[in-house]
């Protein structure tokens, strides 16, 4: 199994709402990191989990809260978010950490009306 | 910090070979990598090379890295309309530890 799962594909919420994106993968990774993707952009780096602790956190604003419940699940909890924060936001999990090579999951689309 | 440039669009006719080129400023740069995204879709890890080696072929892929230049590309053999697609160069360091992406390179391939 060489994939990295997201749910859900498509989201669409209020500012008001509390929502939360979901990540799996069985590869035995012990890396994993929330990416935002806005459309013909590069993605950019939100937070790495390293073994399940936070070790990388890119000055993201506190309405976007990760979670990463065991080795194999990363939560991204949203709440009050503003409509610039719609995009793409990506998953992906490496062996270990830094200087590997990352496998990325499809996506979720967020539109926040 | 570090800089990976790319050419923002390319256009290449289908059987052609496709180009993409890749500039980046990091020395000490470790792994160099090249992703796909399709549209509405995730990144695809292609392929990658160290930065002691020169060249990499996979199937109809060829990776070269200049060193000396700081220069990196991929060659796609026999391009077919699956192959467009955006495709980002991204490198990792000693320094930067995590992967800097270039801006990405629309390829646009015509029948």
């Amino acid at each position: 199994d060489t994939e990295v799962t997201q749910t859900p594909k498509h989201l669409v919420m209020g500012m008001t709402n509390k929502k939360s994106l979901k990540c799996e993968q069985h590869m035995g990774h012990r890396a994993m990191y929330w990416y935002k993707q806005k459309a013909k952009k590069p993605p950019e780096l939100m937070f790495v989990y390293s073994y399940e602790k936070l070790s990388i956190n890119e000055s993201v604003p506190s309405r976007f809260s990760p979670e990463c419940p065991n080795s194999s699940l990363l939560n991204l909890h949203l709440h009050a978010l503003q409509p610039e924060d719609s995009a793409l936001y990506l998953c992906a999990s490496s062996r270990q950490g830094a200087n590997e090579k990352l496998f990325f999951g499809s996506g979720t689309q967020l539109s926040v009306l | 910090g570090e800089d990976v440039e790319q050419s923002l669009f390319l256009s290449v006719r289908e059987g052609d070979s496709s180009v993409i080129n890749c500039t980046y400023t990091d020395s000490s740069s470790t792994y160099l990598y090249w992703y796909k995204q399709e549209p509405g879709a995730g990144l695809q890890l292609l392929t990658y090379i160290f930065s002691n080696m020169d060249m990499k072929q996979d199937q109809r892929l060829t990776v070269l890295l200049n060193k000396k230049d700081k220069h990196l590309s991929l060659r796609i053999a026999d391009t077919q309309t699956g192959d467009s697609a955006i495709y980002f160069c991204a490198e990792t360091s000693g320094s930067a530890r995590q992967l800097t992406f270039g801006s990405g390179t629309q390829l646009t391939v015509l029948p």
